[in-house]
């Protein structure tokens, strides 16, 4: 079973307007964290925002802020006012904290999300 | 920015050679993962280490082995390549258990022929 699912393979979205981008997760694990990861055509990778298992409060980072669902299992990345530079892979990660687990990190499959002028 | 070098950054080889990616890290990073990007699936893990000589298999480690005899070298080894092994390899590092950010390499595109 797939422990990362982004259902969206890809998305449009009007500049300046908002965008939610979907990502479940699937872990017994109590403690673990959520990343966002953000790989434009230049193919590097660009960190966006994590949150903890833990954290009672939604992350929030600049016009990126995630929305933390634990009960759901969920962790959706909104990327408000987007820009034309948004339009990239954006990449939902777990890293999960199991004692025997090493710290295993892994991805979703990602969404390619399209700025629209 | 972390650390973090990849080397080579491009490689074309031949289907059967053996071929070793290196990921190198200043950070004195506890945790290593090499992971491979293709068209559809995005990164897959392959293998991860712990700490030295600690490793552990990911999702797609068929095919290939890993070293960690120092704290900032994780070897990435495919023994016989071949042309499903065509990718980008992405090396990333993670200082602690409760990092909230994981580091990553530039990526090394990896042609087999």
């Amino acid at each position: 079973a797939q422990k990362i699912t982004q259902t969206q393979p890809g998305m449009f979205v009007q500049e300046k307007e908002a965008v939610t981008l979907d990502c479940t997760y699937d872990t017994s694990d109590q403690s673990y964290g959520l990343f966002w990861y953000k790989q434009p055509s230049s193919g590097e990778m660009i960190f966006l925002i994590y949150q903890g298992s833990y954290d009672e409060q939604n992350a929030t980072e600049g016009r990126y802020s995630l929305n933390f669902q634990k009960a759901r299992k969920s962790a959706n990345l909104v990327i408000s006012a987007s820009q034309l530079g948004d339009s990239a892979m954006y990449f939902c990660a777990m890293r999960e904290g199991r004692l025997d687990a090493g710290n295993m990190l892994t991805f979703g499959g990602g969404t390619r999300l399209m700025v629209k002028p | 920015d972390a650390g973090i070098t990849q080397s080579p950054r491009h490689k074309v080889t031949e289907t059967g050679t053996p071929v070793t990616l290196r990921c190198h890290q200043t950070e004195n990073h506890r945790y290593m993962y090499w992971y491979r990007q293709d068209p559809g699936h995005g990164l897959r893990l392959i293998h991860y280490s712990y700490g030295v000589k600690d490793t552990d298999k990911g999702e797609v480690s068929d095919g290939y082995s890993v070293s960690r005899s120092k704290t900032e070298d994780f070897l990435l080894t495919l023994e016989s390549a071949t042309s499903s092994q065509t990718s980008v390899y992405f090396c990333a590092i993670i200082q602690d258990r409760d990092s909230t950010e994981a580091f990553f390499g530039q990526g090394t595109r990896l042609t087999v022929v």
